[in-house]
């Protein structure tokens, strides 16, 4: 079946560095890729997506672009700030045999911003 | 202002009681979700119902159940035969007809059993 595959965190960086998020999945057909971040205490929120091969989502500096050739959408950022500390999900559209859509996660990754 | 509510916020509950989760959303979507979130798990799927009156068991379904009467609302019980029920539930919807959609989510009900 689909699945989404996340580095393991945590990930500790300094304000001003640079941010990877590595993301690779197993898919059948041509999902939809996403990128959803959850702060403390909170339900998700969209960060990104891309719908297509080649696509690039971004979002308040943070950029992923849809690679079928090596199945990732690797999330990056150029400079992090303290507030950029969060839980970050990659996740993907999947379609059941009845025809409805449902979401897989990866198991996040927690990123951890110093002053 | 459109979005999804869940409450409460915090529950406790004795072990072999059954409890109510409450999801609700204004955002005339068709599709929601219930998910389990546990430390270094990331998210699982409970149920989930693509229109009212029908919906369907995700990957963790066991001890959970739901219903579907109206649009907005998708409540999720937890029962006694769940095992191991202290979790963050998560409650989501999207507009549900294409692999693009977006999910929005409500802010989470943490449920611990004393």
């Amino acid at each position: 079946g689909n699945s989404v595959t996340q580095m393991e965190g945590p990930v500790t960086l300094s304000e001003e560095a640079f941010l990877t998020i590595n993301c690779t999945y197993t898919a059948t057909g041509y999902p939809s890729l996403f990128w959803y971040v959850q702060y403390p205490g909170e339900g998700l929120q969209l960060l990104l997506k891309a719908t297509k091969a080649d696509d690039k989502g971004s979002n308040k500096g943070f950029e992923a672009t849809y690679r079928k050739e090596t199945t990732s959408f690797h999330l990056e950022k150029g400079s992090v700030q303290v507030s950029d500390s969060a839980v970050y999900f990659c996740a993907l559209s999947d379609i059941d045999d009845s025809g409805t859509y449902k979401y897989i996660f990866g198991t996040g990754t927690r990123l951890k911003v110093l002053a | 202002d459109g979005g999804i509510t869940q409450s409460p916020k915090y529950l406790f509950r004795k072990e072999g009681q059954n409890v109510t989760l409450s999801c609700e959303q204004n955002l005339n979507h068709d599709a929601m979700y219930w998910y389990r979130q546990d430390p270094g798990q990331g998210l699982r799927l409970i149920y989930y119902s693509q229109i009212v009156n029908d919906f369907q068991k995700g990957d963790i379904a066991e001890g959970y159940s739901v219903s579907r009467e109206k649009k907005e609302s998708f409540p999720l019980t937890v029962t006694s035969a769940q095992k191991n029920p202290t979790a963050f539930y998560l409650c989501a919807s999207s507009l549900g007809g294409a692999s693009t959609d977006t999910q929005y989510f409500g802010p989470g009900t943490r449920l611990t059993v004393l």
